[in-house]
């Protein structure tokens, strides 16, 4: 079926480690973006990306990097994991910015950093 | 930035009845995204608009671009309408978009 898959699901990581979470597409959507969600507050912007090769930081960075040599991939790395880090990550796709472009979402990622 | 919020954060409501969900955002904007996330975790998008209203089934969104102020309506409600709503508006650009936190909508048979 078309749309965003996130891969793992669910994952537990003890600190320091790093990973990647990965983020497909297949409907040829120029805007790709990661957040993440915790208890009591809105989804936040961690990065996005409005095209292959071109990436730009959201609201909270720190910690993440992105990538984006594809149109269908954009996987998001935690460098050094941190507890603050546990979370529940969503990546989102979307044809184009602007008026018309509604959001796909993945089904997101369950990050637990012990 | 854009700050959206959301009200109430807390909507309980037998099955049957007309549900409002309301959100403010501070800063104009170009277009406003109501989403539902499912009890399981999983986001959909609802609507996206820019001007007036839109429908679709038994869900409608209006949005009044002079008040900074949209709402989503849930007629006859169900069930399985049970679920958070959460409104989003464009920052800096139709690039980053904020969230508000989200309505959790239990609708009782």
């Amino acid at each position: 079926n078309a749309g965003v898959t996130q891969t793992p699901k669910f994952q537990v990581l003890k600190t320091g480690q790093s990973m990647t979470l990965q983020c497909a597409q297949d409907m040829n959507h120029e805007y790709m973006s990661w957040y993440r969600q915790d208890p009591g507050m809105g989804l936040r912007l961690i990065h996005y990306s409005v095209g292959a090769g071109i990436t730009d930081q959201g609201e909270v960075p720190n910690g993440y990097n992105v990538s984006r040599s594809t149109t269908e991939d954009f996987p998001l790395r935690l460098l050094s994991a941190a507890p603050s880090q546990t979370s529940v990550y969503f990546c989102a796709s979307s044809f184009t910015v602007g008026q018309a472009a509604g959001y796909t979402f993945g089904s997101g990622t369950r990050l637990t950093v012990v | 930035k854009n700050e959206v919020e959301q009200s109430p954060q807390n909507l309980t409501a037998q099955e049957g009845e007309f549900i409002t969900i309301n959100c403010s955002y501070s800063v104009g904007i170009s277009a406003l995204h109501w989403l539902q996330q499912h009890p399981g975790g999983g986001i959909v998008s609802l609507f996206m608009l820019s001007s007036g209203k839109k429908k679709h089934g038994r869900l409608i969104a209006t949005i009044n671009i002079q008040e900074k102020h949209s709402s989503l309506h849930i007629t006859a409600s169900h069930p399985r309408d049970s679920a958070v709503y959460i409104c989003a508006a464009p920052s800096f650009g139709n690039e980053k978009l904020t969230f508000g936190t989200g309505t959790r909508l239990t609708i009782i048979p």
